[in-house]
């Protein structure tokens, strides 16, 4: 059941330059989105969230953009920098569940070089 | 700040055996998850759980898995008897709310490993 689903499994950038993950879902039922960054050996760490009302949500270098008629949705970090190199999922949830569950896709592996 | 903790972080166990994971959440929030990813796949939700309940639970966890708050500070995931296929990083998360637009927060996983 690929409800949310990130088709590039890796990405590299040069250190300075903008990196952009992407992710799409197909479960419009969706209406709140989170990235999550994992490092190897640790837990999700939250990054970033948005709401479906909304189209753009910003926080320092990290600004995430929802497109809800593609169902798609993507994540900008700017300037790019070594120690965002980690693997990177988006995550979504239908807000009112009781059970608050979230689905998530299979992560796409960030390397920013020096 | 305030994070979620899980011990043990590595546990190796034979295969029929009961494990039990155990969480902190983090001390104001009310609602608490397990989810796990197996080697190579997705993070994959197992139970949520609030008020001393369970609210929803996937089609994974089934009756060999049980979730509990034994006191106000743990909350644990029980696997009565252990498969091959349990191996996997099991991850705790807690959020203050479950049903506006909340984030979890996760725990560092505890890697299970089934012999």
């Amino acid at each position: 059941d690929q409800q949310v689903k990130q088709n590039s499994p890796s990405l590299s950038v040069q250190e300075g330059r903008i990196s952009i993950l992407n992710c799409d879902y197909t479960n419009s039922m969706f209406d709140y989105f989170l990235w999550y960054k994992k490092y190897p050996a640790e837990g999700p760490t939250f990054l970033i969230s948005i709401s479906s009302i909304k189209d753009k949500n910003e926080d320092g270098r990290f600004t995430v953009f929802l497109n809800k008629s593609a169902k798609h949705l993507s994540l900008h970090i700017v300037p790019s920098q070594p120690g965002d190199s980690a693997v990177y999922f988006c995550a979504a949830s239908v807000v009112g569940n009781a059970g608050n569950m979230l689905t998530f896709g299979g992560g796409t592996r960030l390397m920013v070089k020096p | 700040e305030p994070e979620v903790t899980q011990t043990p972080s590595h546990q190796v166990t034979q295969m029929g055996q009961e494990v039990i994971l155990r969480c902190v959440p983090i001390s104001n929030h009310l609602y608490f998850y397990w989810y796990r990813q197996i080697l190579g796949q997705k993070v994959e939700f197992l139970v949520s759980f609030y008020n001393n309940e369970i609210s929803e639970k996937s089609e994974i966890f089934d009756d060999q898995f049980s979730v509990e708050r034994p006191d106000g500070s743990n909350f644990t995931l029980k696997i009565r008897s252990t498969k091959l296929e349990d191996s996997a990083m099991y991850f705790c998360a807690s959020s203050v709310g479950g049903q506006g637009q909340e984030t979890q927060y996760f725990g560092p996983g505890t890697r299970l490993l089934v012999l």
